[in-house]
């Protein structure tokens, strides 16, 4: 299986600060048609995963424009801009190009 | 709007197996695939197998053997997931979700495994 290794796995961050967190894989994410399935996810405590960023950088309907996806092959990178209290939770990547589809450990993002 | 309502929360012995429904409605069901997806406490999202809505066919992972059947009712617009053999570690909430890229969600079943 391909394996997602996210990081960090705790981002504690100060209101209106910016955060990141990195997703490798441990293959190439590139399918045979060219496109690249990787996807993140918010999931708040008690809540359902929410797809934020789909094929690496496309967001959601939505979602914030405070929200960004970028990377490429085997790194990639989910981005806020500007962290809100809203965004407590935990975000996970997931790549959908290898069967079985596999998702990193999750990065709990809390508020310092 | 699209939405995905799951059944409820099922208790279960070792041994025994498990039927979680997924019912879909705001779209039309034949057209995307359903996906199942676990999650037990502690642990990482498992995707565990699809189905195509409008064909049948179905992909599960290697993970879960031959313990695991997808099948689907098109005129009732939903999709049902057979997990058998339940051991202990099997216990978690059970997602379904339309599509590979994980697009819309349901609420999630529990499914407790206990003697």
């Amino acid at each position: 299986d391909v394996v997602m290794t996210q990081s960090p796995l705790s981002l504690p961050v100060t209101l209106g600060q910016p955060a990141s967190i990195s997703c490798r894989s441990s293959q190439t994410l590139v399918y045979k048609d060219g496109t690249v399935y990787l996807n993140w996810f918010q999931q708040r405590p008690g809540q359902s995963p929410r797809r934020l960023i789909y094929k690496v950088y496309k967001r959601d309907s939505g979602v914030p424009d405070r929200f960004s996806g970028s990377g490429s092959g085997t790194d990639f990178t989910l981005t806020i801009s500007g962290v809100e209290a809203d965004d407590v939770g935990v975000y996970y990547c997931m790549q959908a190009t290898h069967w079985p589809y596999t998702f990193g450990q999750g990065t709990k993002l809390e508020i310092k | 709007q699209v939405q995905l309502v799951q059944s409820g929360a099922e208790v279960k012995k070792p041994g025994a197996s498990v039927r979680v429904s997924c019912k879909a409605s705001g779209y039309d069901f034949t057209v995307h695939a359903i996906h199942w997806v676990r999650q037990a406490a502690g642990q990482r999202l498992e995707w565990m197998g699809w189905i195509n809505a409008g064909n049948g066919d179905t992909r599960s992972s290697p993970n879960f053997q031959d313990r695991l059947t997808l099948t689907s009712d098109t005129s009732a617009s939903t999709a049902y997931m057979d997990l058998s053999g339940l051991k202990y570690e099997d216990t978690a909430v059970y997602y379904c979700t339309r599509t590979r890229n994980g697009s819309y969600w349901g609420q999630g079943s529990l499914v407790t495994v206990s003697s």
